[in-house]
């Protein structure tokens, strides 16, 4: 079972990029997939979540610019990061869990090792 | 949003003490409490889910309590291996929140 981000990497302020994260093990479709972002000595942001059924929720610092997504075909998921600011300067991780459901909530109990995003000029 | 409070923010202690953290949710989000533990320039690892439910493999030195809005993580007898930062975390609502974190460092 493992997560392996990519994509991360030096934009500018304004610009786009597009993460992805590609799950061996199990399967994307059918778990609650999150991203959650750390900025440089700072503590742990929730940013997105995908459902199984496709419902995503995304933080209110990123809502309208952020786009959480998955392939199936691929085991992949992905978050198109538009309109990007200096703020949003972090290591990226993508992890399993983070969805809550009628009976059973669930914690992120898989996590990827992160991608670095850097907006800067 | 839930806010979460972690206290303190920094804790030193030496190996073999006890030690506790603090939790504190600013609506109550029933038993649905994570606790994680992050070591410099490494991903979170998950060490207490459902606010007292040990994930697998991790060793029973650590133990959650709580519901509500008060929630605590305690080791029981500090490890070398332990000394790194902890973050509680609310999954009670679909938007999700982080403590500020706690480092435990050698005193």
């Amino acid at each position: 079972v493992e997560l392996v981000e990519s994509g991360g990497g030096l934009i500018q302020p304004g610009g786009s990029l597009r993460l992805s994260c590609a799950a061996s093990g199990f399967t994307v479709s059918g778990n609650y997939m999150s991203w959650v972002r750390q900025a440089p000595g700072k503590g742990l942001e929730w940013v997105s979540v995908i459902y199984t059924g496709g419902s995503t929720y995304y933080a209110d610092s990123v809502k309208g610019r952020f786009t959480i997504s998955r392939d199936n075909s691929k085991n992949t998921l992905y978050l198109q990061m538009n309109s990007l600011r200096a703020e949003d300067t972090a290591v990226y991780y993508c992890a399993r869990g983070g969805g809550i459901a009628a009976a059973v909530h669930y914690a992120m109990d898989v996590w990827g090792q992160g991608t670095t995003v850097t907006v800067s000029s | 949003d839930i806010q979460m409070t972690q206290s303190p923010s920094t804790l030193f202690a030496s190996v073999g003490d006890r030690v506790t953290i603090t939790c504190r949710a600013s609506q109550s989000i029933s038993r649905w409490l994570a606790w994680y533990q992050q070591k410099p320039g490494k991903a979170p690892k998950l060490l207490i889910y459902k606010a007292s439910s040990l994930d697998s493999g991790v060793p029973s030195r650590f133990s959650g309590s709580g519901s509500g809005t008060g929630f605590t993580l305690t080791i029981s007898s500090l490890q070398p291996d332990d000394f790194a930062t902890y973050y509680c975390q609310q999954y009670n609502s679909y938007s999700l929140t982080f403590g500020g974190g706690t480092k435990v460092e050698i005193k």
